[in-house]
């Protein structure tokens, strides 16, 4: 089944304490794209990558690291957590950087103390 | 004014009626416009895509793009509660360009 994974889906941390959350996708895509979505500010892309070892930023990169060594992998890392960083956010992949066929993981749910 | 405007809603209709929901945007370079679904607690899935101004039919879904308005909508027959969720227009200028996201309106379908 073609899908996108996130790990873990639900997690409360502390300030301060690094943490990752994975990403993985079995569909041979080469762009991913990290997102973040808060009451009444939507989905805001994070940080993209249209390949391996390619990455850039989105709208509010700022707190967050990602790196893409493989091609089915995206980790997304907060190597300093604060509560503005408490989110759902969300991985996505698709063939193309256009979005049509654009596929979203489950969400991971992220709570900073 | 932001790129990409979407009422939040919630929107409540009875069950069969046809739902009309609306984004407008400021950017006239964006040529490719989707609506997203997104049930509660699940990511959001692509629902409809099109390219430029037009319509574009899918089932009980029909999705409208009046450029000169700078005006998108996705149109919804027959609705039922299986309908309810969160939808999101997103658009974009071209295919390598980021795609801006509307808030998303929640729907409720009345049994």
């Amino acid at each position: 089944e073609a899908q996108v994974t996130q790990n873990p889906r639900y997690l409360i941390t502390v300030t301060g304490k690094k943490l990752t959350v994975t990403c993985s996708q079995n569909m041979n895509h080469e762009y991913m794209s990290w997102y973040r979505q808060d009451p009444g500010l939507g989905l805001r892309q994070i940080y993209y990558s249209m390949n391996v070892e390619v990455t850039d930023k989105g709208d509010v990169p700022e707190g967050y690291k990602v790196s893409r060594k493989e091609k089915r992998n995206f980790p997304l890392i907060l190597e300093s957590p604060s509560p503005n960083q408490t989110s759902l956010y969300f991985c996505a992949s698709s063939l193309s950087p256009l979005l049509e066929t654009q596929y979203f993981g489950p969400g991971t749910r992220l709570l900073v103390l | 004014q932001k790129e990409v405007e979407q009422d939040p809603g919630p929107l409540s209709v009875p069950e069969g009626a046809i739902v009309s929901l609306n984004c407008t945007y400021s950017n006239s370079a964006f040529q490719y416009f989707m609506w997203y679904r997104q049930y509660s607690r699940k990511g959001p899935e692509l629902l409809m895509y099109t390219y430029s101004s037009g319509n574009k039919e899918d089932g009980r879904f029909t999705a409208q793009v009046d450029k000169s308005s700078k005006y998108i909508s996705l149109f919804i027959r027959d609705s039922q509660p299986s309908d309810s969720a969160t939808y999101l227009c997103a658009m974009s200028g071209n295919r390598d360009d980021k795609i801006i996201f509307g808030k998303g309106t929640r729907l409720h379908i009345l049994p």
